[in-house]
Formats: C-alpha cells, structure tokens, sequence
C-alpha cells in the first residue's frame, strides 16, 4: 500500500543553518505529494506542494522537488529562523480521480536555536 | 483567513465512556474529514464525509465510531466506549471540493483525547 516515510526528530539547528528533512514514499500510480507544517497549538498548514514529477513546491523559503526517479520529496531551505521551529509532515495523496487521502509520515520536529 | 475551529482541544475521559468531538468547518465547505495521530506515530485518516453521509472510511473506524452534522455546521466524531488505544490527537479538516480536485485541506487544531 501507499506510505510515507520521513526522517526522524527532533532535528535540532541554529539560526540560519540549512535544513534538510528527508521524505521518501511508496506509491502506485503517480501521488500529489504535499508538506505540511504544525505550529506550537496550532492545527496542520499546507507548506507546500507538488502534483507532478520534476515539480517544485516552494514557500516562505522552503523548498521541495518532487522525484520520481528516487521517490522523494525532501524539504529544504537556505536559512533556517526561530519561527520555523514546528513539527513538519510530509504527505501524499494519489492523483487523479482515485479514492486515495492524504497518507502521512510520522512527522519531524525542528527547534531552531537562537 | 477562515479557519475549522475545534473544541475541546483537551479532553479526558474515563475508559469505556462516550465523548463527543466538536468541529465547526468553513462554512462554504462541502467535505469534511477526520485524521487522528497517536503520540509519536503518523497523522492517520479516519473517516470523510459528504452530503451527510460517510464517503469512504479506513479500518480504525469501526463500529464505535460515528459522525454525524446535526445543524449545518457542526461536525462531530463519537467514539461511543473509548478505549486507552483511542488516546491521540483528533484533527477535523474541511475542503470546498471533494479530494481529487481540491488539494488544500484546512485542518484545525486538533483535540487531544486522553483515556485513562
């Protein structure tokens, strides 16, 4: 079945480091694949996403590229800051005009350190 | 911007009791869905729901779980004898078109049921 992978945290960095976090999936067909953030309280925000191989999704510095080739959608961005300091999901969710829900990774917690 | 509200967003509740979980989505939304996330696991779909019905539902819901839209803009999950495994963050998500036109879910903050 579908699934999603992501590393694991709590992934621990300074201010304006460069983050990676890695995200591999495993789907049939061709999945819409998304990152999602959580802030401290709050509820799951679309970051970013991407629906086609070689797509880049991109926001408030973040990036991803969607990789057929080695399955992955791993999330970056330059210069990292304290507010980006959340729990991270990655996500799919098969394209077309399937059944499929969004399937989730485990999720990975940044703290970004003054 | 409009956001899905949801109350309680901490909840205990002793084993074998019935709790309610309340969302109020968007209100121009159509579709509405449940994920749950046990500590340190992955955020799991439950259930989606549309037109007052249920339109697609995984394996965890089972017969204790139910939801339901009495009045047009609650959405509510029950989980009629909670058991300790029930113990995880519950979100409520809402989107204006059905999930294969529409990839911006709205999530809400989620409701933390714990079951002692």
């Amino acid at each position: 079945g579908n699934s999603v992978t992501q590393m694991e945290g709590p992934v621990t960095l300074s201010e304006e480091a460069f983050l990676t976090i890695n995200c591999t999936y495993t789907a049939t067909g061709y999945p819409s694949l998304f990152w999602y953030v959580q802030y401290p309280g709050e509820g799951l925000q679309l970051l970013l996403k991407a629906t086609k191989a070689d797509d880049k999704g991109s926001n408030k510095g973040f990036e991803a590229t969607y990789r057929k080739e080695t399955t992955s959608f791993h999330l970056e961005k330059g210069s990292v800051q304290v507010s980006d300091s959340a729990v991270y999901f990655c996500a799919l969710r098969e394209g077309g005009g399937s059944q499929g829900n969004l399937i989730f990774g485990k999720g990975t917690k940044l703290s970004v350190k003054p | 911007e409009p956001e899905v509200t949801q109350t309680p967003s901490h909840q205990v509740t002793q084993m074998g009791q019935e709790v309610i979980l309340r969302c109020v989505p968007i209100s121009n939304h159509l579709y509405f869905y449940w994920y749950r996330q046990i500590l340190g696991q992955k955020v799991e779909f439950l259930v989606s729901f549309y037109n007052n019905e249920i339109s697609e539902k995984s394996e965890i819901f089972d017969d204790q779980f139910s939801v339901e839209r009495p009045d047009g803009s609650n959405f509510t999950l029950k989980i009629r004898s909670t058991k300790l495994e029930d113990s995880a963050m519950y979100f409520c998500a809402s989107s204006s078109q059905d999930r294969g036109k529409n990839y911006g879910y709205t999530f809400g903050s989620g409701t933390r049921l714990t079951v002692v």
